[in-house]
């Protein structure tokens, strides 16, 4: 499989503030997926991040409050933006290619005060 | 999107085999079905993928019958390291795939 490095792997934000996650794969990936997984629960999908594209989103997620960018096939972020309480959850990156099958990051876990 | 159910959680002993059933009585013609292994605090490993009948490797089987309305992953001689939460999706070309809620397996002693 592909070898994700998924950073921050936690993080601590006040309420307001921004918090960007990013994901480096050590080789080039068809497909990066960005998912949430709220405390005691499944994943969520948020969105597909497009390689040079605007995201598509799942429903109930909107751009303006995750920004997504994708400039090439290796790298990707997530910013969760103005953050609440309710968006402490773990973030997920997921990618695929035809080589390297599926892959998870290890997670991004945010608690936010 | 063909919806996924399956039990919320499962007890097993150390070397039993554990089957595991998820139900997708609406999956499409283009439909895999694949099963993700989750750990506390770590993102879901891929496990096992199939599309019909049955597939095996080194760590599951999948079995999958005729109508592929369902299909049931088997863990040969659990062990305690195998004790997680065992998730089924179903989709096409891994692009939509939507988790359940999973199965939370506890393997005892």
């Amino acid at each position: 499989s592909a070898v994700i490095s998924q950073k921050p792997s936690r993080d601590i934000c006040q309420r307001g503030t921004s918090l960007t996650i990013q994901c480096q794969v050590d080789s080039q990936v068809t497909m990066m997926f960005w998912y949430r997984q709220q405390p005691g629960q499944s994943l969520t999908l948020i969105a597909t991040a497009n390689q040079g594209s605007e995201a598509t989103y799942e429903s109930g997620f909107v751009i303006d409050k995750f920004p997504i960018s994708r400039p090439n096939l290796t790298f990707s972020t997530l910013t969760v933006s103005n953050m609440s309480p309710e968006d402490s959850s773990i973030y997920l990156c997921r990618t695929w290619s035809r080589n390297y099958g599926y892959t998870f990051g290890s997670g991004t876990r945010l608690t936010v005060v | 999107l063909a919806k996924t159910t399956q039990p919320i959680s499962m007890d097993s002993y150390e070397g039993q085999e554990v089957n595991i059933t998820c139900s997708h009585n609406n999956i499409a013609t283009n439909d895999y079905i694949t099963w993700y292994q989750q750990f506390p605090s770590q993102g879901p490993r891929f496990i096992i993928q199939g599309y019909k009948t049955k597939v095996t490797n080194e760590v599951a089987s999948l079995f999958i019958p005729a109508d592929r309305k369902s299909s049931t992953l088997s863990l040969p001689r659990v062990s305690l390291s195998d004790t997680a939460v065992y998730y089924c999706l179903v989709g096409y070309n891994n692009n939509d795939m939507r988790f359940g809620a999973g199965t939370r397996l506890t393997v005892k002693p």
